[in-house]
This record gives C-alpha cells, structure tokens and sequence, in this order.
C-alpha cells in the first residue's frame, strides 16, 4: 500500500524556538513536495525536492530529501506566529511515479 | 501563463442535486488529478487522468461520482445525487508527465 506518514499531527510551539517535520514514505520516488494551507484556504507550494540529499531554504523554513531512508524533513527556525497553519508534504508514488500521495498533514500552532 | 483555474470557488447544491466542478489544467498539461479535502483533513487522492482516459480511478467512490478531461475543455468532476457527506473541498492539479504538479484553488461544495 502506498503510503505517506507525518509526524507529528498536531505541534504547538513557542515563538522563537526551533522543530522539525518528519515525512516518511512506504515507496521509491523520486520527487516530493512540502504544501502550506491556511484554513479555508488552497495549497500553497513551499518545496519541490527532486534527488537525493536535496535541502532547499526559503526563511525560516528548510526541507530536505534522504531518498534512501524515503524521509523528509521540513525544518523550522526560531518560529514566528505567521507560520501558524497545516504543513502537508506529498510524494509522486504509482507506477511510472505518476500518482501523488500526501500524508495526513501537521497542523502548526505557534504561541506569541 | 495562467495556472490550474478551477470554478465555481464556491458551489451550493441541495441534497440530490448534482453537481459539476470544473478543472482547466495550465496550457498544455496532459495530465489532470483530482483531490477531495474533508474538514480538518488531508487531502485524498481521487483519480487521475490524462487527455480521454481515466488511468487511475481507485480513489473515486464507486456510486455516484464520475470524472472526465475531453480531448477540448476542462476537466470535470461530477456528482450526482449530493449527499451532506460530499461536502468539501475539491482540489485539482495538473502536470505535464514527469513534471513538477501545480494545484487549483479549489472548489468548496457545501450540500445543504
């Protein structure tokens, strides 16, 4: 069964300090995504992770691809409450790598 | 170079009314996916497919929802007979195959 696990579900976190995302895989894939989602709101793409040992950075936040252990992470620094929302990564499973399978989603809360 | 426009944003139907959400991929995308998104959930893959075809289905319930991307036009996701439980939101994306996949904006049923 193709399968994409989040941990944790729910973080709340103190502004300024640091956490991390974990997303795990069940499969070989070789790209995966990190989504932002406010509430009511659509996806908004944050990463697109391509090969192995890939690690992109955009502000506060930084995800990385081990295509060999299928885990990715998406890390947060110093938090500010602006980051409060639902982080979703998906992952291109499926014969040919053409299906794409989010995992359940972190929803991110950042106390002031 | 416009994105995945889904309409309506918003779509109300009454119980046993059917209802059609439309997805026109970015311009020249073949491949068309589609997602449903309950409240507080994750998104959950539906079906897949690419200009006249329906490759992957197995996310789609078996009753009721039907999905085409013609040769000319949107995408279309259809249900027939809404019920309460159908309320959600839809998301679609496309991708050329082996492409980065960009999402719509999401259509939010509301069956009353």
């Amino acid at each position: 069964e193709l399968k994409v696990e989040q941990n944790p579900l729910f973080l709340s976190m103190q502004e300024g300090k640091n956490y991390t995302i974990y997303c795990n895989y069940s499969t070989t894939s070789d790209r995966l995504y990190w989504y932002r989602q406010d509430p009511g709101k659509s996806l908004e793409s944050l990463f697109v992770l391509l090969s192995n040992g890939a690690v992109k950075q955009e502000g506060r936040l930084m995800a990385s691809l081990d295509t060999k252990a299928r885990l990715s992470t998406l890390h947060i620094t110093a938090a500010v409450h602006d980051l409060s929302a639902t982080y979703f990564c998906a992952v291109d499973m499926g014969l040919g790598g053409d299906k794409i399978i989010f995992g359940k989603g972190t929803r991110l809360h950042i106390l002031p | 170079n416009a994105g995945v426009m889904q309409n309506p944003r918003h779509l109300v139907r009454r119980r046993g009314q059917e209802a059609r959400l439309r997805c026109s991929p970015v311009k020249g995308h073949s491949h068309v996916y589609w997602y449903r998104q309950l409240p507080e959930e994750g998104l959950k893959f539906m079906v897949y497919l690419q200009k006249e075809n329906i490759i992957d289905e197995s996310g789609m319930p078996k009753e009721r929802f039907s999905a085409e991307f013609p040769k000319e036009g949107p995408s279309i996701l259809r249900i027939q007979q809404v019920v309460r439980g159908d309320s959600a939101a839809y998301f679609c994306a496309s991708r050329d195959r082996g492409a980065e996949a960009f999402f719509g904006q999401g259509t939010r049923l509301t069956v009353v």
